[in-house]
């Protein structure tokens, strides 16, 4: 167990439909990171933020949207869902913004009907 | 930006071989090189990781060893068992400057054969 969770573990949507996807990081992490995993793309980076604040982006939508609260919980929200968005969504979390080492949450399954 | 390139895709051995999984990548940048292991409906856990001040790092019976100048890096699994039977990703990355982000490798699907 990494100490990282996420709900919910499974969500099936339609096309045309938003989602939020929760992601509660370590104890103590200040940095959450989103990764998208498909079949035929694997695992690819979709946004870090570090205490609030952004900090890095890479290849997500502009229909997805991420946020840090205060409490230093993440929300990822995916809007406007395509068929191609069906896939595993991971929740990372680090220390901080620079140590390197991410721990992974279970993830949440999304599937799009 | 950062391109990882991960061989092989899948991997067969006995238990008790070695099994070896190599990695490229091609910023010159990056300074830190993760392997997670994946198990079927799991996210993905570190094992190992090594950065780019050490050659080779290992841990019981997994090592890893970087060579910078050829920007490759590999994992190597001693005395399998079955229960190492899982995907391996290789990653690299490292500070930034607006950010930590990893490019993962395509992974490898190891199975240890009884």
């Amino acid at each position: 167990d990494s100490g990282v969770t996420q709900t919910p573990k499974h969500l099936i949507t339609a096309t045309g439909q938003r989602v939020t996807l929760r992601c509660s990081p370590r104890s103590g992490d200040l940095s959450v990171y989103w990764y998208q995993q498909s079949l035929d793309q694997g695992l690819q980076f979709l946004i870090q933020y570090y205490n609030g604040e952004e900090r890095a982006k890479g290849n997500i939508l502009e229909r997805f949207s991420a946020q840090q609260f205060p409490d230093l919980h993440s929300e990822l929200n995916l809007s406007s869902l395509e068929l191609g968005d069906s896939a595993l969504y991971f929740c990372a979390s680090s220390a901080q913004g620079f140590t390197g080492e991410q721990y992974f949450g279970p993830g949440t399954r999304l599937t799009v009907t | 930006g950062e391109n990882v390139e991960q061989h092989p895709s899948t991997l067969s051995v006995q238990e008790g071989d070695s099994a070896v999984i190599k990695c490229t990548y091609s910023d010159s940048a990056s300074n830190y090189f993760p392997w997670y292991k994946q198990e079927l409906g799991k996210g993905p856990q570190l094992i190992i990781d090594i950065r780019s001040n050490v050659g080779e790092k290992k841990d019981q019976r997994i090592a890893v060893t970087l060579n910078k100048t050829a920007k490759h890096f590999s994992l190597h699994i001693t005395e399998t068992q079955p229960e190492d039977s899982a995907v391996y990703f290789c990653a690299a990355g490292g500070p930034k400057n607006t950010g930590n982000q990893f490019y993962f490798g395509t992974g490898t699907s190891l199975t240890v054969i009884p």
